[in-house]
């Protein structure tokens, strides 16, 4: 799978939009970008995914570069309850040791008032 | 309410008592994991089940069991419990294919043995 590299940590105000950059330049072409957070001590929560094209959702906004190399997760109007820790994650369906996710040490993101 | 629910939510238990700590899910999803998380070493999967009756090794699988006798029950036991295995535990399920990375966590399990 391909290595991820994210910021250690950002801030945002509340209100405005938070945009978390994610850097895959080795994802191969089966390769899909997903995204998840947790919450201090919770269970991680699936936010999107995607492979090539921009997704949205109700909760936040993926935007991949044309050469797939890196993405952005946006969310539009953080609030307090999105302080958490991101995680980017490139995984193929499919493929060895299926299903399993990899969390690596993803961005703080603290949301200020 | 789709959700992943786990038993108990918090537990006190010693050394070698037997202990079982129950995953369910209402998604009738087909795949079903278990994951430990401990300080600085984030999450580790413990086992996986992509279907009923179809369990394997994750990373780290010393110590536990499991079994997967319904689509919508996964347990994690603990024949024998050890200090070490004081953890954060995660249940998680998600679709097969396609749909095996997004994935929905339960609430965790706090587990201390002492």
């Amino acid at each position: 799978d391909a290595k991820t590299t994210q910021p250690t940590s950002m801030d945002c105000a509340e209100g405005r939009a938070a945009n978390l950059p994610c850097n895959h330049s080795t994802i191969s072409g089966n390769e899909y970008v997903y995204w998840y957070r947790q919450i201090h001590s919770q269970g991680p929560q699936y936010i999107i995914h995607g492979l090539k094209n921009n997704e949205t959702n109700e909760m936040a906004s993926l935007i991949i570069t044309e050469d797939r190399k890196s993405s952005t997760l946006i969310l539009p109007h953080a609030t307090l309850r999105d302080t958490a820790v991101y995680y980017c994650i490139v995984r193929a369906a499919g493929g060895t040791s299926y299903g399993k996710l990899t969390f690596g040490q993803g961005t703080i993101l603290t949301v200020h008032p | 309410e789709a959700q992943v629910t786990q038993n108990p939510r918090y537990l006190i238990t010693v050394t070698g008592k037997k202990l079982t700590v129950t995953c369910s899910q209402n998604m009738n999803h087909e795949y079903m994991s278990w994951y430990r998380q401990d300080p600085g070493l984030g999450l580790r999967q413990i086992y996986y089940s992509m279907n009923v009756e179809v369990t394997d090794k994750g990373d780290v699988p010393e110590g536990y069991k499991v079994s997967r006798k319904e689509k919508r029950n996964f347990p994690l036991i603990l024949e024998s419990p050890s200090p070490n295995q004081t953890s954060l535990y995660f249940c998680a399920s998600g679709l097969g294919t396609s749909g095996a990375y997004e994935q929905y966590f339960g609430p965790g399990t706090r587990l201390t043995v002492t």
